[in-house]
């Protein structure tokens, strides 16, 4: 129920090819659903983030989609740059968890130049 | 943006020994922080969440007398890990959630502390 399922766990994207990761949940409780940008070594940095009430939200390159009866969301990565190569975390957090937030297993992605 | 700031950065302890991370919201008050550990090439997994002002929730499976944590203050929590052993090497990550936050909302995360345990 707590869980959440990111796929895949590893991507390779040519520059100026969209990446596209995909997570899903299951507790219909959660109301926040942010993306994490990982560097080697450092630690995560909130990219963008959604709540349940909206479909979409574009910010720059980077697109959540959000689909509430599939129970799914999505990050689209435009135009990707080798510089957007790291590891990618959705998470979810709400509902009687609270505060607490739910990651999901990461997604390495390469932006091949 | 909101800063969060993890002291050491890296730490190589003898085993047996106790180290302390020190978690500070720079340029707000946290009401909330959260640790977590992280293992090479895996996902965060949550440690504890520990609120100003009273004990620390821990997860299930996470030793909390291993594990301490303290969140004196709305700007610092630390995490003392006790009688370090090699297992414990890994890389610990705090986040905090600032006042204005509501019932689930952005998390500020620090750089990191590499715990090499030897």
């Amino acid at each position: 129920q707590q869980q959440v399922k990111q796929s895949p766990q590893s991507l390779i994207v040519q520059k100026g090819g969209i990446s596209i990761i995909n997570c899903a949940y299951e507790n219909t409780a959660f109301d926040y659903f942010p993306w994490y940008q990982q560097f080697p070594g450092k630690g995560p940095a909130l990219l963008i983030a959604i709540r349940p009430d909206v479909s979409e939200k574009k910010e720059g390159r980077f697109t959540i989609s959000f689909n509430k009866s599939a129970k799914q969301f999505s990050l689209h990565i435009m135009d990707s740059q080798p510089g957007d190569s790291a590891t990618y975390f959705c998470a979810a957090s709400g509902g009687t968890g609270g505060f607490k937030t739910i990651f999901g297993a990461g997604t390495r992605l390469f932006v091949k130049a | 943006g909101a800063v969060v700031s993890q002291h050491p950065s890296w730490v190589i302890c003898k085993s047996g020994t106790s180290v302390k991370i020190e978690c500070r919201s720079l340029d707000f008050q946290a009401t909330t922080m959260f640790w977590y550990r992280q293992f090479p090439k895996q996902s965060l997994m949550l440690m504890a969440t520990s609120n100003e002002g009273s004990k620390a929730t821990y997860e299930q499976g996470v030793e909390k007398d291993k594990f301490l944590i303290n969140h004196a203050s709305l700007t610092l929590s630390t995490l003392t890990v006790t009688s370090a052993h090699p297992e414990d090497s890994s890389f610990y990550i705090c986040s905090a959630m600032g006042l204005a936050g509501g019932p689930s909302g952005e998390l500020f995360f620090g750089e990191g502390s590499r715990l090499t345990v030897l």
